[in-house]
């Protein structure tokens, strides 16, 4: 069984970076699929952040990508978010998920989400 | 962008009764839609891909159709656990994805 794990702060202050790690168990990163961030402002529905491949291709949601990067640390089996300069419309539940390919990119499994808060 | 609209975005149906929700792409986006149930503290679960194929595990009481720019996702019988949120997800624009803002199905 397939299962994705998200940890990180919080709360972050306006302006610094966001920084989420996605712990995967029951599934190597190198065997396949896309892996990626979704985000969910309280009330409100899902933006794509990003997603990489398991050869390193990485995208971007263009109204993000001056800010984010996506990173992977395929020894653990985990990949990371970093979001820079935040603001306090940044504040969502962040969710790490595995995606299908191009031709059937949706999302199998989910995180269970961390709320993560921009505030001073 | 292909930016994806919802409607409506409270849907209020008595259980046992059939629900209809609907999802309009700005531009076509062949049949490479995707919905996705979420209820209150959860994550999104993916319901229907390829604008009407049932993901595993998901009963026949859900369905999908259409293609191009207009989609609907029918639920034929309301039961209690169906009272949630619907968000429909293009991924014709690959690798740009993108979500509906989401109809809520609420009990009458």
């Amino acid at each position: 069984q397939v299962q994705l794990q998200e940890s990180g702060p919080g709360l972050v202050k306006p302006s610094e970076t966001l920084s989420l790690t996605c712990a995967v168990s029951g599934y190597s990163i190198n065997s396949g699929y896309f892996w990626g961030w979704i985000r969910q402002p309280p009330g409100r529905g899902l933006e794509w952040i990003g997603n990489f491949d398991h050869i390193g291709n990485t995208y971007y949601n263009p109204s993000l990508k001056s800010r984010v990067t996506i990173s992977v640390d395929t020894s653990k089996n985990k990949f990371s978010l970093k979001l820079s300069s935040v603001t306090a419309t940044d504040t969502a539940v962040y969710y790490c998920a595995r995606l299908g390919p191009r031709w059937e990119a949706v999302v199998d499994y989910w995180g269970q989400g961390t709320l993560v808060t921009v505030s001073s | 962008e292909i930016v994806m609209t919802q409607s409506p975005a409270t849907l209020s149906v008595s259980p046992g009764e059939r629900a209809t929700l609907s999802c309009r792409a700005s531009q076509s986006v062949s049949s490479n839609l995707a919905w996705y149930q979420q209820r209150p503290g959860q994550a999104p679960r993916l319901l229907i891909y390829g604008a009407s194929t049932r993901a595993t595990g998901i009963p026949a009481r859900f369905s999908g159709s259409g293609s191009g720019t207009d989609f609907t996702l029918t639920i034929s019988s309301l039961q209690s656990e169906d009272f949630a949120v619907y968000y429909c997800q293009q991924y014709n624009d690959w690798p740009s994805l993108s979500f509906g803002g989401g109809t809520k199905v609420e009990i009458k």
